[in-house]
């Protein structure tokens, strides 16, 4: 159990162009959803917090007109990268929460900007 | 907010020998400490956690000890193999509700 899966696992878009990434719990409703931002060789940097129904929770730095978060239902978020630029490059990750604590991670989505 | 600083950020072993990976994190706060081992383009996979009411859990070859007052935790994989080379990475959360705060990373690399 506790399965949480990305579309697309990679995408390559041009610069200008939205990018749309889904992030779904399968198995359980998941009321809290996290995504993650990773540049190679580095740590997994919190981009926002997404609770079903309300407003995303960004962290500091992070463009929230730029990175739109949805949190649709209990088993879906979304991620949305507004006029991408080759710096937005990145492995974007989500994970979701079943409980107060663990947090159960998708395989990520490798987004290349050209 | 909270702030998890991991070392060493590389660390080469001997198989069959141990690795010990060290963490410290700043907010008093946080109840919940897992270990994540990552390869290359995959996702964080849990190995272990612990959290704040317990001082040590052991799982077959992989253990961490907490100690809340000075407020590091580590990490110690014993008999190591080849498989066990990855990235590891602490992690951190409670005082800011469920969010992680993730270490730096340490590569580790188990050589025949």
């Amino acid at each position: 159990g506790a399965v949480v899966s990305q579309h697309p696992s990679w995408v390559i878009c041009k610069s200008g162009t939205s990018v749309k990434i889904e992030c779904r719990s399968l198995d359980f409703q998941a009321t809290t959803m996290f995504w993650y931002r990773q540049f190679p060789k580095q740590s997994l940097m919190l981009m926002a917090t997404s609770n079903e129904g309300s407003k995303a929770t960004y962290e500091q730095g992070v463009e929230k007109d730029k990175f739109l978060i949805n949190h649709a239902s209990l088993t879906l978020s979304t991620l949305t990268v507004t006029s991408a630029h080759p710096e937005d490059s990145s492995f974007y990750i989500c994970s979701a929460n079943r409980d107060l604590s663990e947090q159960y991670f998708g395989p990520g989505t490798r987004l290349t900007v050209t | 907010g909270e702030n998890v600083e991991q070392h060493p950020s590389t660390l080469s072993v001997q198989e069959g020998d141990s690795a010990v990976i060290k963490c410290t994190y700043s907010d008093s706060a946080s109840n919940y400490f897992p270990w994540y081992k990552q390869e290359l383009g995959k996702r964080p996979q849990l190995i272990i956690d612990i959290r704040s009411n317990v001082g040590e859990k052991k799982d077959q070859r992989i253990a961490v000890t907490l100690n809340k007052t000075a407020k590091h935790f580590s990490l110690h994989i014993t008999e190591t193999q080849p498989e066990d080379s990855a990235v590891y990475f602490c992690a951190a959360s409670g005082g800011g509700g469920n969010k992680l705060t993730f270490g730096t990373g340490t590569q580790l690399k188990v050589e025949l």
